[in-house]
């Protein structure tokens, strides 16, 4: 079974401070790791995404995040943070669950991100 | 590409009362998911489809809630009769096979007096 723990239900960061926002997960097989924004009565909107490869993915708006399997890690990071940047962020992963299963995701419970002047 | 297109995006209903969401996936995506967002319960997958076939129905909640894929581009979420406790987010999201991304609607937010 996966599972996903975001520690923080709530962040609270100055304009132009690092963000860290802390992802956690369980997989029994290699996962996909993703990150997703929601924005206020909005649909969720994939920030990144690790599958293999790097482990250091980059994706929109100056964010990006490092698959660190040894901790089971994919925490999101953005070095300055801005007003816009304010919103609900999502961990997921992605694994297959039996044999010619599709790949689902499994969300955590999800942080949010508030970002004073 | 539009998105996926959820309808309606705001649904107010009373108590027994049946609720019907509509979803249009992404041109060509083979894959459909429903999910639910609450407070309480975050994101839950309820239901996905795979070429219009439901594949893993086991999020559904309760047998008031059911869901069909007729066509390749539409899709509903049924909850008969419906109440108070199923106020929440639905979410659909589509995605193409070989691909790893799920692209979401806007949402549905439903609510049950």
């Amino acid at each position: 079974a996966q599972s996903v723990t975001q520690l923080g239900s709530h962040v609270s960061v100055s304009e132009g401070a690092l963000v860290l926002l802390r992802c956690n997960y369980s997989s029994s097989v290699p996962p996909y790791l993703f990150w997703y924004v929601q924005y206020p009565n909005q649909g969720l909107q994939l920030l990144l995404k690790y599958t293999t490869g790097a482990t250091l993915v980059k994706g929109i708006n100056g964010f990006e995040a490092e698959f660190k399997k040894s901790e089971t890690s994919f925490h999101l990071t953005k070095p300055s943070a801005h007003m816009s940047d304010a919103a609900e962020y999502f961990c997921a992963v992605s694994d297959i669950l039996g044999a010619g299963s599709a790949r689902q995701l499994t969300f955590g419970s999800g942080t949010q991100l508030t970002v004073l002047p | 590409d539009a998105g996926v297109i959820q309808s309606p995006r705001h649904e107010v209903t009373e108590m027994g009362q049946e609720v019907t969401l509509r979803c249009k996936p992404i041109s060509g995506h083979d894959y459909l998911f429903w999910y639910r967002q609450t407070m309480m319960r975050g994101l839950e997958l309820l239901i996905y489809f795979n070429n219009n076939v439901p594949i893993d129905d086991s999020g559904m909640p309760e047998d008031r809630f059911s869901a069909k894929m007729p066509n390749a581009s539409f899709s509903t979420l049924k909850i008969q009769p419906s109440e108070p406790r199923d106020s929440a987010v639905y979410f659909c999201a589509s995605r193409l096979t070989g691909e790893d991304t799920q692209y979401f609607g806007p949402g549905t937010r439903l609510t049950v007096l």
